[in-house]
């Protein structure tokens, strides 16, 4: 999991909350990423930030909100708009420095909404 | 539009025998690729990655081959262990990595002991 942390490992909310989650990082990555997984499927990018102050959307942005205030930290809301919003919750982050360099991942962070 | 996909979503192998792990992408502008290995319940974790330059890559007992005529990504994982049983993602990007990776479903790897 390297240097990226997500808190907390496990949430529960009742329909109609807002949540959010945390994901820091302390590896000086430029870019940071949300993810949603289901289970047996792949990973779904929400949103992503390449600089602080920036980000653009994904493909499934709809009900989900970010900020980049700080270069360590990527918070990710989910809102009441999110029709279905149980679902494990993975932050990643990379450097965007001359060269390739590879995507980090945290430990994930899963959400359950009843 | 783009896509990755995997051949097989499960994979059963006995200990101590060879794994291949098939990718297939549409994207012929992709000119980076990235393998993860995915634990149950964790994060997934980088394994190796792959330029377009590149038709080969080996790390520690891994090797990612890369086809570009037919836009097809394997990863090799020699003398397979239980602890590599997990689910193996593919991941494409353009741009050397600065476009957002694009996710296959993933295979599931089961070791037989």
């Amino acid at each position: 999991d390297g240097g990226i942390t997500q808190s907390p490992k496990y949430l529960f909310r009742k329909e109609g909350q807002n949540v959010t989650l945390s994901c820091e990082q302390n590896l000086n990555h430029d870019a940071m990423y949300w993810y949603r997984q289901d289970p047996g499927q792949g990973l779904r990018l929400i949103y992503y930030s390449q600089i602080v102050n920036d980000f653009q959307k994904g493909d499934i942005a709809e009900g989900y909100s970010v900020s980049r205030e700080k270069k360590e930290s990527f918070p990710l809301t989910v809102t009441s708009a999110q029709k279905n919003p149980t679902a494990f919750y993975l932050c990643a982050s990379r450097s965007d420095g001359q060269g390739v360099h590879e995507q980090y991942f945290g430990p994930g962070t899963r959400l359950t909404v009843t | 539009g783009e896509s990755v996909g995997l051949h097989l979503p499960t994979l059963s192998v006995q200990e101590g025998d060879n794994s291949i792990i098939n990718c297939a992408y549409s994207n012929s502008a992709s000119d980076y690729f990235i393998w993860y290995k995915q634990e149950s319940g964790k994060g997934p974790q980088f394994i190796i990655d792959i330029r377009s330059n590149m038709d080969k890559r080996q790390g520690q007992r891994v090797t990612v081959l890369l086809n570009k005529t037919v836009k097809h990504l394997s990863l090799q994982i020699a003398a397979t262990q239980p602890g590599d049983s997990a689910v193996y993602f593919c991941a494409e990007s353009r741009n050397s990595g600065n476009t957002p990776l694009v996710f296959g479903k993933g295979t599931r790897l089961s070791v037989i002991a």
